[in-house]
Parts: C-alpha cells; sequence; structure tokens
C-alpha cells in the first residue's frame, strides 16, 4: 500500500538556521506530493506540492523537489523563523483513481528559538 | 484559501453517551468532505469520504454504525461518534474540496476536534 515517512521530532533550531525535514514515500507510480504545516491551534494548511518527478514545490522560503529515484520529497529552508514553529506533514495522492484521499506521514513538530 | 470550520474544537464526554462534530465550507461547496483521526506520534488516517446526498464511503477498519456521517448540504457535514468510549478520545479533523476536485485540486482543512471520553 501506500505510505509516507518522514523525520520524527521534536526538531529544534535557532533562528536563522537551515532546516531539512526528510521525507520518503512508497506509492506505485507517480503520485503527488504535498507538505502541509499546522500552526497551533488552527487546522492543515497546504505549504508546497509537487505533482510530477522533477517539479520543485516553493512557498513562503520553504522548497522542496520530487525524487522519484529515491522516492522523496524532503523539506528545505535556508533560514528559519520563529514564526515558522509549527507541524509539518507529508503526504501524497497516489497516481490514479479519482478520489482525492491524502495519505500522511506522522508529522514533525518544529520549535523555532529565537 | 478557503475557509473550513470545524466545531466544536474540545470536547469532553462521558463514556456511553454520543458527540456530533461538525464541518463546515465557509465561503465554498464542498461535495466531498473527508474525515480523519489523529492518534498522538501518528499520521492522520482517513476515516471516510463523506460525500454530499449519498452514503458515505468508509476506509477498511472503520465502523460505520459507530462513526456516523451525514453530509446533508454543500456546506455541512457532521460525524457523530456513537456510545463513545475512551479509545475513541483522539483528535478528528475534517476537510473539504471544491466542487469538481481532482488531484490537483486542493483540500481545505478544519481546526480539528480534540476529544476526550471519560
Amino acid at each position: 500500500g501506500n505510505s509516507v515517512t518522514q523525520m520524527e521530532g521534536p526538531v529544534t533550531l535557532s533562528e536563522e538556521a537551515f532546516l531539512t525535514i526528510n521525507c520518503t514515500y512508497t506509492a506505485t507510480g507517480y503520485p503527488s506530493l504535498f507538505w502541509y504545516v499546522q500552526y497551533p491551534g488552527e487546522g492543515l494548511q497546504l505549504l508546497l506540492k509537487a505533482t510530477k518527478a522533477d517539479d520543485k514545490g516553493s512557498n513562503k522560503g520553504f522548497e522542496a523537489t520530487y525524487r522519484k529515484e529515491t522516492t522523496s520529497f524532503h523539506l528545505e529552508k535556508g533560514s528559519v523563523q520563529v514564526s515558522d514553529s509549527a507541524v509539518y506533514f507529508c503526504a501524497l495522492i497516489p497516481s490514479g483513481g479519482s478520489n482525492y484521499k491524502l495519505t500522511f506521514g506522522k508529522g514533525t513538530l518544529l520549535t523555532v528559538n529565537p | 484559501g478557503a475557509v473550513v470550520s470545524q466545531h466544536p474544537s474540545r470536547v469532553i464526554c462521558k463514556s456511553g453517551t454520543s458527540v456530533k462534530i461538525e464541518c463546515r465550507s465557509l465561503d465554498f461547496q464542498a461535495t466531498t468532505m473527508f474525515w480523519y483521526r489523529q492518534f498522538p506520534k501518528q499520521s492522520l488516517m482517513l476515516m471516510a469520504t463523506s460525500n454530499e446526498g449519498s452514503k458515505a464511503t468508509y476506509e477498511q477498519g472503520v465502523e460505520k454504525d459507530k462513526f456516523l456521517i451525514n453530509h446533508a448540504s454543500l456546506t455541512l457535514s457532521t460525524l457523530t461518534v456513537t456510545s463513545a468510549h475512551p479509545e475513541d478520545s483522539s483528535f478528528y479533523i475534517c476537510s473539504a474540496s471544491q466542487a469538481g476536485y481532482g488531484r490537483d485540486t486542493e483540500a481545505f482543512f478544519g481546526q480539528g476536534t480534540r476529544l476526550t471520553v471519560v
């Protein structure tokens, strides 16, 4: 079946540090890949996505590249801010089918200290 | 982006009682809504797909008589946890997609409901 594995947190960084949150997936074909962010007390928000191999999704300084050869979609940001503190979820939608069903990773809690 | 409102955000109930959770799309019509459950330090697990005007589609292993889903309008879906027990304590979250969804259509999430059964 389909699955998403992301690095376990929590991750604690100082402001302006470089961030990487690893995400690998298992799925047949070419799934669409997503990163969602959940700020404290709020619902999940789409951060970025990529729908085909070698695509790079980017938003708010975050980037992730769809790597088919390594089945990965690692999230990166060059300089994190305190306001980036949140839980980050990697997710996929399998190729084929007509339903919009997301398979999520377990989430990674990021805390950025001033 | 579009807004999905989920209510209540927290609820504590006694074992054996039923609890209803509402999920509303505030500024768009959602023909399809999804209900997820999240255990501590676990992934969000899809429980069911709620389709307006028809029966919900439940994922394998989810008891349909335990988790009643009603999608009575294009802006409202409800999840009722019937005869709740402590093992039903969890974080429940809904999402909604606009009409004509596909793989490239964004799903918008509610803020979630923390259910505690005592």
